[in-house]
């Protein structure tokens, strides 16, 4: 089945830096690539997806960049600001299903 | 559009009894998620439905865990009995294709 791997666990930034958080995968034919934001005691909030067919996606202060030959894909957070510290999980579609990475707990101090 | 909605949203059950969960998914989406919470397995899928149909239900624990979708508008998870091993938030997510949307989670906790 497909695996998952997200890095890192934690993140602390001081508001205002950017934040990187990496997610690999297993399955070369998966195509589409969600992230999601979980803030506390609330369920996952989809905030930008890619499919295979483009490189990399902008919302503003957040971006989604994939590279399908090496499996990997990455979230950037830009000019963080403390409303941003949450959980985030990466997924990736595997046979109508989306598998989860494991999560990542990022911090922004002010 | 009110998003995935779930009841309740706290549940304290006494190991033994049966536990319902409800979830009405967004309006026009044909696909349903169930999924398990805990701080040791992350996100896991239970069982999945398209069209109210189950496709695949590999994730259920066992079988004290059971599901339905009698209608395009609503799902019940159900765990019978219940044990405090289950202890954790579940979740429902519905999809009109590759994006799903997720339901505020029921916090179920068996003493």
């Amino acid at each position: 089945g497909e695996n998952v791997e997200q890095h890192p666990s934690t993140l602390s930034v001081q508001e205002g830096d950017s934040a990187v958080i990496k997610c690999t995968y297993s399955d070369s034919a998966s195509n589409y690539f969600p992230w999601y934001k979980q803030e506390l005691g609330k369920g996952p909030q989809l905030i930008i997806d890619i499919r295979s067919n483009v490189g990399e996606k902008k919302d503003q202060r957040i971006a989604v960049t994939l590279n399908k030959t090496a499996k990997h894909f990455s979230l950037h957070i830009t000019e963080t600001q403390p409303e941003d510290s949450a959980v985030y999980f990466c997924a990736v579609e595997y046979g109508n299903k989306l598998v989860f990475g494991a999560g990542t707990i990022l911090r922004v101090k002010s | 559009d009110a998003g995935v909605i779930q009841s309740p949203r706290h549940e304290v059950t006494e190991m033994g009894q049966e536990v319902t969960l409800r979830c009405k998914p967004i309006s026009g989406h044909n696909s349903l998620f169930w999924y398990r919470q805990t701080m040791m397995r992350g996100l896991e899928l239970l069982i999945y439905f398209n069209n109210n149909v189950p496709i695949d239900d590999s994730g259920m624990p066992e079988d004290r865990f059971s599901a339905k979708m009698p209608n395009a508008s609503f799902s019940t998870l159900k765990i019978q009995p219940s044990e405090p091993r289950d202890s954790a938030v579940y979740f429902c997510a519905s999809s009109p294709g590759y994006e799903q949307y997720f339901g505020p989670g029921t916090r179920l906790t068996v003493t």
